[in-house]
């Protein structure tokens, strides 16, 4: 089982619509990444939240950490084929940079 | 780019085969980090290095083994590949340990290995 849940694991919408991917965990972190990979690249860090509640914007991606700090979530608003790409969430765990099994998006022009 | 240096790009070998992975750290990173990527298993951490030393462990066969090196530079090696093996793997490094507040791994372009 996975310590960071993913949802969903594949999305593929039409270039203007919003998306929201989930990061789930019964466990309580400290701090939660997200990443974003693309084909034949590492990922890279978009966000890191730390307060529960807390809500964060990148332009139009908006990432909102869980008042109890075990989820958190990405949402894009009106998304773009550049947009498309993995993203993963991330969490520290035992001192290790543990990730869920990623989102893979895909936005069709 | 984000100055983690990872070598070789791609690798074909044969099972039962070992070979080394190496990775350059970005200019004053003192962590290193190595994960495994798959399709089945997605982004597995392996092991983290800080100044030479191991520092946490993840799901790193004993087949596998890592250190990092005075010059801060890390090799992951490989040995008695099995098919199951075949990944991509990424070397990352970050200023501080990975619990570091504010601390930001990097992540390189990572080897890819196949396993024939």
């Amino acid at each position: 089982t996975q310590l960071l849940e993913q949802s969903p694991q594949f999305l593929s919408i039409q270039e203007g619509e919003n998306l929201t991917v989930y990061c789930n965990s019964s466990s309580v972190f400290s701090s939660l990444q997200w990443y974003r990979q693309e084909p034949g690249e590492g990922p890279v860090l978009l966000v890191t939240v730390v307060t529960g509640g807390e809500v964060k914007k990148l332009k139009r991606l908006t990432f909102q950490f869980g008042d109890a700090r075990k989820d958190s979530s990405l949402h894009i608003t009106a998304a773009q084929p550049g947009d498309t790409g993995l993203y993963l969430c991330a969490g520290q765990f035992t001192g290790k940079l543990i990730f869920g099994q990623g989102t893979t998006l895909q936005v069709k022009p | 780019d984000s100055g983690v240096t990872q070598t070789p790009k791609h690798l074909i070998t044969a099972t039962g085969q070992r070979v080394t992975l190496r990775c350059s750290p970005r200019s004053g990173d003192l962590s290193v980090y190595w994960y495994q990527q798959s399709l089945d298993q997605g982004l597995q951490f392996l092991i983290q290095y800080y100044n030479g030393e191991e520092r946490a462990k993840g799901n790193i066969l004993e087949r596998f083994s890592a250190q990092q090196f005075p010059d801060l530079h890390s090799e992951l090696n490989l040995s008695s590949l099995e098919l199951g093996d075949s990944a991509l793997y990424f070397c990352a490094s970050s200023r501080g340990g990975a619990g570091s507040s504010g601390n930001t791994i990097y992540f390189g372009e990572g080897s890819w290995l196949t396993v024939v």
